[in-house]
C-alpha cells in the first residue's frame, strides 16, 4: 500500500510570515510528484508537477523541492498572504496512471 | 476555455437509493478519473477512464459502485443502494496522457446520504 505522508496537518500563520510543509512518499518506483492547492468551495488548482530528483519549481511567491531518492517534497510559501489560505495537496505517481494523495496541510493566513 | 464541470454540486440522498454524479472533462483530454474525499481523509482514487482502454477499477471501494464513460467524454458515477459512508465530496478530473501531466479537477459533488 502506498503511503503519502504530509505534515504538518494544519498550520497557522500571520501576514508575511514565510512557512514551509512536507510531503513524504516512496523513494522507489518514482513517476512524478504533483502539488495542489485546494481552496474552500473551489477546485484543486495544480501548482507544480515535478519529476526529476533535486528539482526546483517556482510560481510567484511559491517554490517546491524534490528529492527522489529520500522521498520528500518541501513546498514555501514566501512572505504568506490571507489569499493563500487553502488546503495543500501533494499527490504521488508511480508506475500507474492513478494519483496518490496525501490528506494535506491546511494553512491558514490571518491578516 | 471551459473547466471540468460536474452536476449535481451538491446531493442529499436516503440511505438506500441511487444515485448518479456527472463529470463533463475538458475537451481533448483523454484521460479521466474519479476521486473521493471523506470526512478527515485525503483524496481516494476510485477509478480512471484511458481513452478506448478497459478503466482502471481498483479504487471502487464496493460493487455497489460503477461508472463509464460515453463516447470517450461525459463520465456518469453511480452508487446503488446508498450508505451513509458513501458521504462524501466526489471529484473529478481529467487530463492529457502520455507525460506527467497536472489534472484538472472539477468543483465536485457533495454527496450526504442521511
Amino acid at each position: 500500500i502506498l503511503n503519502v505522508e504530509q505534515s504538518p496537518q494544519s498550520l497557522h500563520v500571520q501576514e508575511g510570515d514565510s512557512t514551509n510543509f512536507t510531503c513524504s512518499f516512496p523513494s522507489s518506483n518514482f513517476y512524478a510528484l504533483h502539488w495542489y492547492r485546494w481552496e474552500t468551495a473551489k477546485s484543486p488548482e495544480a501548482l507544480f508537477v515535478m519529476t526529476l530528483n533535486g528539482d526546483e519549481k517556482k510560481k510567484g511567491r511559491i517554490s517546491a523541492t524534490l528529492n527522489t531518492k529520500e522521498g520528500y517534497s518541501y513546498l514555501y510559501i514566501k512572505g504568506s498572504q490571507p489569499e493563500d489560505s487553502a488546503t495543500y495537496l501533494c499527490a504521488f505517481k508511480g508506475g500507474s496512471e492513478k494519483l496518490v494523495f496525501g490528506k494535506g496541510t491546511k494553512l491558514t493566513v490571518n491578516p | 476555455g471551459a473547466g471540468v464541470s460536474q452536476s449535481p454540486s451538491n446531493k442529499v440522498t436516503e440511505k438506500g437509493k441511487d444515485v448518479e454524479l456527472r463529470c463533463d472533462p475538458i475537451s481533448g483530454h483523454t484521460a479521466l478519473y474519479w476521486y473521493r474525499q471523506s470526512l478527515g481523509q485525503g483524496l481516494e482514487f476510485l477509478i480512471y477512464f484511458q481513452g478506448n482502454s478497459a478503466p482502471d477499477k481498483s479504487g471502487l471501494p464496493s460493487d455497489r459502485f460503477s461508472a463509464e464513460r460515453t463516447g470517450g467524454s461525459v463520465s456518469t458515477l453511480t452508487i446503488q443502494r446508498t450508505q451513509q459512508e458513501d458521504s462524501a465530496v466526489y471529484l473529478c478530473a481529467s487530463s492529457f496522457i502520455g507525460q506527467p501531466y497536472e489534472q484538472y479537477f472539477g468543483p465536485g459533488t457533495r454527496l450526504t446520504v442521511t
